[in-house]
Formats: C-alpha cells, sequence, structure tokens
C-alpha cells in the first residue's frame, strides 16, 4: 500500500523568496515520487522525479526536492519564488516501476508581489 | 508536435445520460489513463490502458468504462451518468520504458444536473 501527504493545503510566499512544499509518503515498496504542477485551467505537468537514484532532484524551472528515507519526506523548495509559479502543486508516489500512481491532494502556492 | 486532446471541455447533462468524453494522442505511448479530479481528492484514477486491447479497473471505476481499440485514442463513457460524476476529467498518456511520467490533457469539465 502506499499513500503521500502534503502537510500544507495553502502556502504562500513574497516574491522573490523561497519555497517550500513538504511532502511525507509512505510505500510498501522502493517508492518513485514524483512533483506535478497545474497552472489554472490546464492539465498537470510532471516537474520532477525520483527513481532511487541521486536523493537530490533537480526540475524545471527552478525547482528540486530531495529525497529523505529515514524521515520518508520528499519536500519541494525553490531559493526564490517567481509570479509564475502561482500553480496547485502535486506530490505523486507509486512503487518503484509501477504505473499506478497515489496523487496527494495538492498544495496551492500563492505568490505575494 | 505531439499532444495529448480532450474534448469537450465543457459539458452539461442530465442525470442518466450517457455521457463520452474522448481522448486522443499523438504521441503513440502506449499507456493511457483517465483520472478524476475533486476538490480535496487529488487525482484519482478511474480507468487505464497498456496497449491496444488492454483495459483496466483503477480506483473509481464504478460507473465508467473505457475502450482501446487503437494505441491513440480511449474514450471515457458514464454508461448512466450521476450527479456524483460531476468532477474535472483528466486523460493521460506515457511510455512503457518511463513509468510515472504523465503527459496530461487540459481536461474535460463535467456537470451532471
Amino acid at each position: 500500500a502506499q499513500s503521500v501527504t502534503q502537510l500544507d493545503s495553502h502556502v504562500s510566499v513574497s516574491e522573490g523568496t523561497p519555497v517550500l512544499l513538504r511532502c511525507n509518503y509512505s510505500s510498501s515498496y522502493s517508492p518513485s515520487l514524483f512533483w506535478y504542477v497545474q497552472h489554472p485551467n490546464k492539465g498537470l505537468q510532471l516537474l520532477l522525479k525520483y527513481t532511487s537514484a541521486a536523493t537530490l532532484v533537480k526540475g524545471i524551472n527552478g525547482f528540486e526536492a530531495e529525497f529523505k528515507k529515514s524521515e520518508t519526506s520528499f519536500h519541494l523548495t525553490k531559493p526564490s519564488a517567481h509570479m509564475s509559479d502561482a500553480a496547485e502543486y502535486f506530490c505523486v508516489v507509486t512503487p518503484f516501476g509501477n504505473e499506478k500512481l497515489t496523487f496527494g491532494t495538492g498544495t496551492r502556492l500563492t505568490i505575494i508581489p | 508536435d505531439a499532444e495529448i486532446t480532450q474534448s469537450p471541455r465543457h459539458k452539461i447533462t442530465e442525470t442518466g445520460r450517457q455521457v463520452t468524453l474522448a481522448c486522443h494522442q499523438t504521441w503513440n505511448h502506449n499507456n493511457m489513463f483517465w483520472y478524476r479530479q475533486d476538490l480535496g481528492h487529488g487525482l484519482r484514477l478511474i480507468h487505464y490502458s497498456y496497449g491496444v486491447q488492454d483495459t483496466n479497473k483503477g480506483e473509481v471505476s464504478d460507473g465508467y468504462s473505457v475502450s482501446r481499440s487503437n494505441t491513440e485514442d480511449l474514450p471515457l463513457t458514464l454508461e448512466s451518468a450521476a450527479s456524483s460524476q460531476t468532477s474535472v476529467y483528466f486523460c493521460a498518456s506515457s511510455l512503457r520504458d518511463y513509468p510515472g511520467e504523465l503527459f496530461f490533457g487540459e481536461g474535460s469539465r463535467l456537470t451532471v444536473l
């Protein structure tokens, strides 16, 4: 069984300040972990993925995430927020090599000008 | 450019009517998926297919059906629409060699009155 918990439903940060979106996971198998982003009225887009290689993963648009097995966490960070980062972010878990994804409930990121 | 398209983007129907949502991808991806997105639930898997003539039930498949007669298309049918099926529906596709790396359509918003 697998599950993912996004610890904040809504995060607000000022433009130019760091972003931290928190995700904890549970998986009976070695997990693959993903972050997807959804801009308003759009489909989801893959931001980055962890699949048992390097624990620090870099994605698009300056985002990165670190896999911490001891803490069962996969938090998403960005050093400096941009207005275009305003969106919904989903943390996703699946057993390694499996296509059946389990999505978190999402974190809405608001950027304050 | 390759893409994945959904139609219609918006639909209003009445309880008991049959509804079909279309999904067409031009990436030649093996895998195709249908999800529904509801507030507080993230995305939940309805049905999925790993290739032509292959279909499988997801976690919320009751009241839905799919068929895969070619690589490009995976239509989703609601046999008898219910108000509980009011939602935003997303189609996605992926390559067999890259599990979890989904490409999403822009969604179909369905309202059942």
